[in-house]
Order: structure tokens, then sequence, then C-alpha cells
């Protein structure tokens, strides 16, 4: 079974540049969350969505970041304009039930 | 506000012995709690959980100890093995309905051969 997949792998963009990262959640999966890592923080949740529709962006940062999940096998998180400050892995994760998330390989994103 | 706390950033340990990964929460409302191993250049994947119900969780090598009174949880890895060492996060959720996952900053386990 195909995992959670993530594009790009690596992006590397000018400051002010807009970035957008997708994510396939696995399928049958009716949860998906973006996540980003960065040393001081860890993993931190920036919006969770279920059944495609948002349901805690709490997390997002700031108006800059945008996400949305127009189909059940589709997500997109969008950064505009971004900012050196962004530059952390954004990794995608999803759930059938339960607790157990399972992430994607990670989106690194240097914002030079 | 970190609400799950893992103060130890990094724990070296020999082969064959055993490897303690610690956690601490400050919400009593959380009752479930997950170890994560993440690998570099991999996503987190997971590892073991434990529910409040339960004090101890064990799975192979692994095992989950939850102290609730002191809002604490450990990991350990007993033999620890050099494919042991990545990086380990501890989360923590409420039960019922959409629950967030709370994660700790991680701790990165070094087993030396």
């Amino acid at each position: 079974d195909a995992g959670v997949i993530q594009s790009p792998r690596h992006e590397v963009t000018e400051m002010g540049q807009e970035v957008t990262l997708r994510c396939k959640p696995i399928s049958g999966h009716n949860s998906l969350f973006w996540y980003r890592q960065t040393m001081m923080r860890g993993l931190e949740l920036l919006i969770y969505f279920n059944n495609n529709v948002p349901i805690d962006d709490s997390g997002m940062p700031e108006d800059r970041f945008s996400a949305k999940m127009p189909n059940a096998s589709f997500s997109t998180l969008k950064i505009q304009p971004s900012e050196p400050r962004d530059s952390a892995v954004y990794f995608c994760a999803s759930v059938s039930s339960g607790n157990t998330i399972y992430f994607g390989e990670g989106s690194w994103l240097t914002v030079v | 506000d970190q609400q799950v706390k893992q103060n130890s950033p990094s724990l070296s340990v020999q082969e064959g012995r055993i490897s303690i990964l610690n956690c601490d929460y400050t919400n009593s409302m959380f009752d479930y709690f997950l170890w994560y191993k993440k690998y570099p250049a991999e996503g987190p994947t997971f590892l073991i959980s434990i529910s409040s119900i339960k004090d101890k969780n064990e799975d192979g090598r692994f095992t989950v100890f939850l102290n609730k009174s002191a809002k604490h949880l450990s990991l350990h890895i007993v033999p620890s093995q050099p494919g042991d060492s990545a990086v380990y996060f501890c989360a923590a959720s409420g039960s019922g309905g959409y629950q967030k996952v709370t994660f700790g900053t991680g701790t990165k386990l070094q087993v030396i051969p």
C-alpha cells in the first residue's frame, strides 16, 4: 500500500515567492493533517481536515499560510509570500480512525 | 506553551544496554499517549502507544510506562541496537471525536556499537 505521498521533497525559493506543498493521503483515510517541524518547537500542528473540511486551523501561523483539500485524495499547503523563517520540514499525515497518525516523508523548505 | 515536554534533546547509549526516553505533559485532559520514531530524511513512524487506563504497554523490545499522577511517561528500549538510533517524539491527545495530537520536541537517541 502506498503511504502518504508528499511533493516536492525539497524546495528552495527566494523570499517573497509563493510556495505550494502537495499531499496525497492514504486511500480510505478521512482525516488529514499538516505539521511543521522545527528544532525549537518540534512537530507543530498547522491544520486538520476531516472529510475534506477544515476542522482546526488554530496552528496556522498567519495569513500568509493557507491550506485546501478539494477532494479526499489531495491537499495543498500554500505560503504566500514566503519568508526565511518559514524554512522547515512540512509533514502531511493522515489517519483513518483512532489516534495513530501516518506521516509522509516531508517537504524540506528553504526560503533564502 | 509546550504541553508535551521532552527535556533531553539527546541521549547516547551503548549497544545492548537500556535506553530510557522521558516525556512530561501538563494537560490533565490528555489520556492517550504515543511514541513516534523518526530517521533522517523520513517522516515519523508510529512505534507504540498507551491509554491512560494502563500504566504499562509492551511490544517486543519497547515498553512504555505511564505515571498519571506525575504526568510522566517513559519509553524503554531493551536491549538497544544501533538501528534504534533516531529521533523519538512523544505525543499526547484526549479521546473521543477529534482530538488534537500534541507532539514534544523530540529526543535524539544514538546507540553506540
